[in-house]
C-alpha cells in the first residue's frame, strides 16, 4: 500500500512568515510529486511539481524534493491571509496513479 | 478554453437509492479520472480512462460502483445502491496523457458533493 503523509494541522503563520509544508511518501519508485492546493468547498488546483532532487522555485513558492530521505516540501514566503487553504501533496511512480496525502491546513493570520 | 464540467454539483439521496454523476473533460485530453474525497481527506483515485479504455480500477468497489466513458469523451460515474459510507465529493479530472503522461497536469472539475441519509 502506497502512502502519502502529511501533517494534518492546522498550521498557522503570520501574514508575511515563510509556511513549511511537509511529505513523506512510501514508495521508492515514486517519481514525480506534485503540490495543489484546495480551498473549502473548491476543487484541487496544481501550484507546482517537482521530479529531481534539489529546489524549484516559482514566485513566492519553493518545492523542495530529497527522494533519499523519501520526503518533499513546499516552502510559502511572504505569507498571505489569501494562501490560507488545505495544500496537498501527490506522488506518481512512472505509469502509475497519483497517491494524494490527506493535506495540511494552512491558516495564515493578518 | 473551458474547465472540466461536471453536474450535478449537489445531489442529496437515501440509502440504497441509486445515482449518477457526469463528466466533461477539458477537449483533447486523453486520461479522465474519477476521485472520491472524504471530508478531511485527500482525493483518492476510484478509476482511471485513457480514452474509451479503463486504466485502473483497483480501488473501484465494484459491487456498486461502475464507470463507463463512451466514444472517449464524456465519462458518467454511477453508484446503485448507495450507502451512508459513500458521502463524499466526488471530483473528475483530466490530462492530456499520453508519452509525457507522467508530467501533465491534471485539472479538476468542481465536483459533485453527494450527500447519504
Amino acid at each position: 500500500q502506497k502512502e502519502v503523509e502529511q501533517n494534518s494541522g492546522p498550521l498557522s503563520v503570520p501574514e508575511g512568515a515563510i509556511a513549511s509544508l511537509n511529505c513523506t511518501y512510501s514508495d521508492r519508485g515514486s517519481q514525480s510529486f506534485f503540490w495543489y492546493r484546495q480551498y473549502s468547498g473548491k476543487s484541487p488546483e496544481l501550484i507546482m511539481f517537482i521530479y529531481s532532487n534539489g529546489d524549484k522555485e516559482d514566485g513566492r513558492f519553493t518545492a523542495q524534493l530529497n527522494k533519499a530521505s523519501q520526503y518533499v516540501s513546499l516552502l510559502i514566503r511572504d505569507s498571505q491571509p489569501s494562501d490560507s487553504a488545505t495544500y496537498l501533496c501527490a506522488v506518481k511512480g512512472y505509469g502509475q496513479n497519483f497517491v494524494f496525502g490527506p493535506g495540511t491546513r494552512l491558516s495564515v493570520l493578518p | 478554453e473551458a474547465g472540466v464540467a461536471q453536474s450535478p454539483r449537489y445531489k442529496i439521496i437515501e440509502k440504497r437509492q441509486s445515482v449518477a454523476f457526469w463528466c466533461n473533460p477539458i477537449s483533447g485530453h486523453a486520461t479522465l479520472y474519477w476521485y472520491q474525497q472524504i471530508l478531511g481527506q485527500g482525493p483518492k483515485l476510484l478509476i482511471q480512462f485513457q480514452n474509451n479504455g479503463v486504466v485502473d480500477d483497483s480501488q473501484l468497489p465494484k459491487d456498486r460502483f461502475s464507470a463507463e466513458r463512451l466514444k472517449g469523451v464524456d465519462s458518467t460515474l454511477k453508484i446503485q445502491p448507495a450507502k451512508l459510507e459513500d458521502s463524499a465529493v466526488y471530483l473528475c479530472a483530466s490530462s492530456l496523457g499520453g508519452l509525457a503522461g507522467d508530467y501533465n497536469e491534471q485539472f479538476f472539475g468542481p465536483g459533485t458533493r453527494l450527500t447519504v441519509l
